[in-house]
């Protein structure tokens, strides 16, 4: 079946610019997360959505970041005023639900954010 | 708060050796440990994960893992690489924590495979 799916692959922008991320889980899948992996390095929690509840987004770097999941579906990370330090890879995780049995999520391909 | 440590940002072996791929981790409760495989311009592809049910745990591409709780740690092997192994692996944490089971990863160990 699909799998996660995120667009743009590929943004390119120019500091200052505002930017939106788009994952579409999979169909079903209660939980989704969005990490921020800089290069060469690990991911890094952003946030986390149960449905369209965002319960967790202690992981957004600034209040320049914004993520949504309006329908508890599709899900939208924006950036604000984008900065050079915003350049990353963002990837996107849903899974069934949370049952505590350490899921751990399927991933998306990520969106490449590069800030010029 | 949990954390995971990976031993060896780069690890070179040659094809046909073992692969051993060091993690440990730190946590307060009993917690989930997994291993995630990163080929190039790709995203994460779960290769093993540890639920607190057997500590020997087996995964796809013939890799295994084995949770040691007295040495906190959950160290990846395969008895014999092949040059597709040749990747980025990350071991990441999880706990239970009423359905939010964030990831913390570790910074990751880049695998190179000698022909």
């Amino acid at each position: 079946g699909a799998g996660v799916s995120q667009s743009p692959r590929y943004k390119v922008a120019k500091r200052g610019q505002d930017v939106a991320l788009r994952c579409d889980p999979i169909s079903g899948h209660v939980s989704l997360f969005w990490y921020q992996q800089a290069l060469g390095q690990g991911p890094e929690f952003l946030t986390y959505f149960q449905n369209e509840a965002q319960l967790d987004k202690s992981g957004l770097p600034s209040d320049r970041f914004f993520a949504e999941r309006p329908e508890g579906s599709v899900s939208t990370l924006k950036i604000q005023r984008t900065q050079q330090e915003d350049s990353a890879v963002y990837l996107c995780a849903s899974s069934l639900e949370g049952t505590g049995l350490g899921l751990g999520g399927d991933f998306g391909p990520g969106t490449r954010l590069t800030v010029t | 708060a949990q954390s995971v440590t990976q031993l060896g940002s780069h690890v070179s072996v040659s094809e046909g050796a073992l692969v051993l791929l060091r993690c440990n981790y730190s946590s307060s409760v009993p917690p989930y440990l997994f291993w995630y495989v990163q080929y190039p311009n790709q995203g994460l592809q779960l290769l093993l994960k540890y639920t607190s049910a057997a500590t020997l745990v087996k995964g796809i591409n013939g890799f295994e893992a084995e949770f040691k709780k007295s040495e906190t740690s959950f160290h990846l092997t395969k008895p014999s690489a092949h040059m597709s192994d040749a990747a980025e692996y990350f071991c990441a944490v999880s706990i239970s924590n009423f359905g939010n089971e964030k990831l913390t990863f570790g910074t990751g160990t880049r695998l190179t495979i000698i022909p």
